[in-house]
């Protein structure tokens, strides 16, 4: 069964960088994934496409201060000199032939 | 400018139907899947289902939580893909999101639409 698995919670203090993980469901480990910043009363906004070989696209307008890498299941959204705009959850996706997949989604809280 | 706007949701009741639409543009509609997710008060997106291109047949998939109550369309000549619910129960109440599909990944969000399904 295709899964995602992300940490309900990170934080970080205004200017640090915060890391966010989403594991991939076993066997599943060559799934590309896209990475989504959802904050309250907006539509979600996607940010970018990742490739387990760590080629990627993102959305338009998504500041270089987000980045993404993988190692093996794992995928990583890291996200730099973090700013008060920033808050909001964050949520992976991935697909297969007849399915989409959303993580459970990690809450981003700037101190 | 891609853009994509949900409509139509309310409050009904239990077992009644309900129709959502979701009016792109900015983009030529008819060569991109649609999908639509929904979020539940106070939980993480859901994904509900999708309806591929009619170049890749027009068809479409659904979450098992859906799937035989909801049926995806599509209307390219308008530019608008459709959710219709049929036989809503209290757990749909959610906002109802649609996502351009750019290989599987949902690249444009539109704003979402409220249904809240309550005697």
């Amino acid at each position: 069964q295709l899964v995602l698995t992300q940490s309900p919670s990170a934080s970080a203090s205004l200017g640090a960088s915060v890391n966010l993980t989403c594991t991939l469901s076993s066997g599943h480990s060559s799934y590309a994934i896209a990475w989504h910043q959802h904050q309250p009363e907006k539509g979600p906004r996607y940010l970018m496409k990742f490739n387990s070989d760590g080629s990627h696209s993102k959305g338009d307008g998504i500041p270089d201060r987000f980045s993404g890498s993988s190692s093996g299941a794992e995928r990583y959204l890291t996200i730099s000199s973090l700013q008060s705009e920033d808050e909001a959850d964050y949520y992976c996706q991935t697909w297969g032939t007849a399915i989409r997949v959303f993580g459970t989604g990690t809450k981003v809280t700037v101190l | 400018e891609v853009q994509l706007v949900e409509s139509g949701g309310d409050l009904v009741q239990p077992g009644r139907s309900l129709r959502l639409s979701c009016t792109g543009s900015g983009f030529t509609f008819g060569d991109h899947a649609m999908t639509w997710v929904r979020q539940a008060p106070g939980k993480g997106l859901e994904w509900v289902g999708f309806i591929r291109s009619k170049a890749f047949g027009g068809t479409t998939e659904y979450a098992a939580s859906v799937k035989g109550r909801f049926t995806i369309s599509r209307d390219d000549s308008k530019s608008i893909a459709y959710l219709q619910m049929n036989s809503l129960k209290t757990e749909d109440t959610a906002v109802y999101y649609c996502s351009r599909d750019y290989g599987g990944a949902s690249d444009y969000w539109g704003q979402g639409t409220l249904v809240t399904v309550t005697s």
